[in-house]
């Protein structure tokens, strides 16, 4: 089932502006993750937020995480044209196994960022 | 370097034929995952393992199977069964460390239907 619903589905900004994208999910996490992937690629792991956490950086990357309203935002500062990729949210929840567990991931939002 | 290695990239498939997809890894994960990834879409869960000789059920088990039979390998099988194949696949990997890791990836399969 999809947890994570990003917002917009795509979108497109000129080199150097910001970039902001929205995910929401529906049941409690543990973690939030971000995930990124450029074209016919496999995804790659951007940042992880656990629930306790309200804010975390990564270089130009913050992210925010507000569980009362299960929604979390990414924001790309000064992007340029290599961050043209797609970006998913994801969501851990309790495998069927003991000590398991599985991602759930959203739709993903399709950045373009024009030179 | 260690990582994930998906083969082959593409990959078609005639009526009635079963098609394996294989995934390979190198950084002594435990857990292997395979996702599948519809044009637009997100990722659906197909199934996943957490150790050898073990795996479970994803969203969207029917038409596939997978083995387990060593910690680096985990080949996903689409069957006849499956009526509509054409998407890409995507297996990734993660281990049990200290609080919650992220998943590897590999750069998928793309399997369309001749």
């Amino acid at each position: 089932s999809q947890q994570g619903e990003e917002d917009p589905q795509a979108l497109s900004i000129q080199e150097g502006e910001n970039a902001t994208m929205n995910c929401s999910y529906k049941t409690s996490i543990n973690n939030l993750q971000w995930y990124r992937q450029n074209s016919g690629r496999g995804l790659v792991h951007l940042i992880l937020i656990r629930s306790n956490e309200r804010e975390k950086h990564s270089g130009r990357l913050r992210v925010t995480l507000d569980t009362s309203k299960k929604s979390s935002s990414l924001l790309i500062t000064a992007s340029r044209a290599a961050d043209t990729a797609s970006y998913f949210c994801a969501t851990d929840s309790p495998g069927s196994g003991a000590g398991s567990y599985q991602l759930t991931f959203g739709k993903g939002t399709k950045l373009s960022v024009i030179p | 370097d260690g990582g994930i290695t998906q083969s082959p990239k593409y990959l078609f498939r005639k009526e009635g034929q079963n098609v394996t997809l294989s995934c390979e890894q190198n950084l002594n994960h435990d857990a292997m995952y395979w996702y599948r990834q519809d044009p637009g879409q997100g990722l659906r869960l197909i199934y996943y393992s957490q150790i050898v000789n073990d795996f479970q059920k994803g969203d969207i088990a029917e038409g596939y199977s997978v083995s387990r039979e060593k910690k680096e390998s985990f080949p996903l099988t689409v069957t006849s069964a499956q009526k509509n194949p054409t998407a890409f696949y995507l297996c990734a990997s993660t281990t049990w460390g200290q609080g919650f890791q992220p998943q590897h990836f590999g750069d998928g399969t793309r399997l369309s239907i001749l």
